[in-house]
């Protein structure tokens, strides 16, 4: 496995306003992710986060609310832009090591925007 | 394309009792399938993986898989509940043409009963 950490843990943020949430990894991984988890509901792919190239966001996602960071292997930052109270989630980060299919979760965000 | 569907949002079992969470799949391909479990406030955490080597699959905390392919099923047991194993259980499909990507099923709320 790998061992991921995530800041914040949690936030309060008011409307209007951006949260940079970071993953740190303790190794080198080849794939990252980030998802979001609605209140009460099940995990939805935000984007891969390339290194060193324009993450690549799925179906929904945009890179202006949603910037995203890779500079190197084991970091990555998820940006939310321009809160709205629909954008209190949990922001989860996962990673792939190489030659796995597996991916490993840090331990999320807790995110509300007032 | 692939899909995961989990045909019961929650369970509820007594302590000491069997535990069932149901999950059916589709993909085009040869999938990996995975459980993971999230306690409250709590990130994901890998429970078990099926990648096409035995059906039957052995996780951490006495869960246990079987992979059915003619039923497209991968239903999660455990024995005997134990009041720790309340979270919420997702079902999760990748496949390689898939690049690494998840899809997660709705998830199921194990509740246990004293």
């Amino acid at each position: 496995s790998a061992v991921i950490s995530q800041k914040p843990s949690r936030d309060i943020c008011q409307r209007g306003t951006s949260l940079t949430i970071q993953c740190q990894v303790d190794s080198q991984v080849t794939m990252m992710f980030w998802y979001r988890q609605q209140p009460g509901q099940s995990l939805t792919l935000i984007a891969t986060a390339n290194q060193g190239s324009e993450a690549t966001y799925e179906s929904g996602f945009v890179i202006d609310k949603f910037p995203i960071s890779r500079p190197n292997l084991t970091f990555s930052t998820l940006t939310v832009s321009n809160m709205s109270p629909e954008d209190s989630s949990i922001y989860l980060c996962s990673v792939v090591r190489q030659g796995t299919d597996t991916q490993y979760f840090g331990p999320g965000t807790r995110l509300t925007v007032l | 394309a692939q899909s995961v569907t989990q045909l019961d949002s929650h369970v509820s079992v007594s302590e000491g009792t069997p535990v069932l969470l149901r999950c059916n799949y589709s993909s085009s391909y040869s999938p990996s399938l995975f459980w993971y479990v999230q306690h409250p406030n709590k990130g994901l955490q890998l429970l078990l993986k099926y990648t096409s080597a035995a059906t039957l699959v052995k996780g951490i905390n006495g869960f246990e898989a079987e992979f059915k392919k003619s039923e497209t099923s991968f239903h999660l047991t455990k024995p005997s509940a134990h009041m720790s194993d309340a979270a919420e259980y997702f079902c999760v499909v990748s496949g390689w043409n898939a690049g690494n990507m998840l899809t997660f099923g709705g998830g199921t709320r194990l509740m246990v009963k004293p």
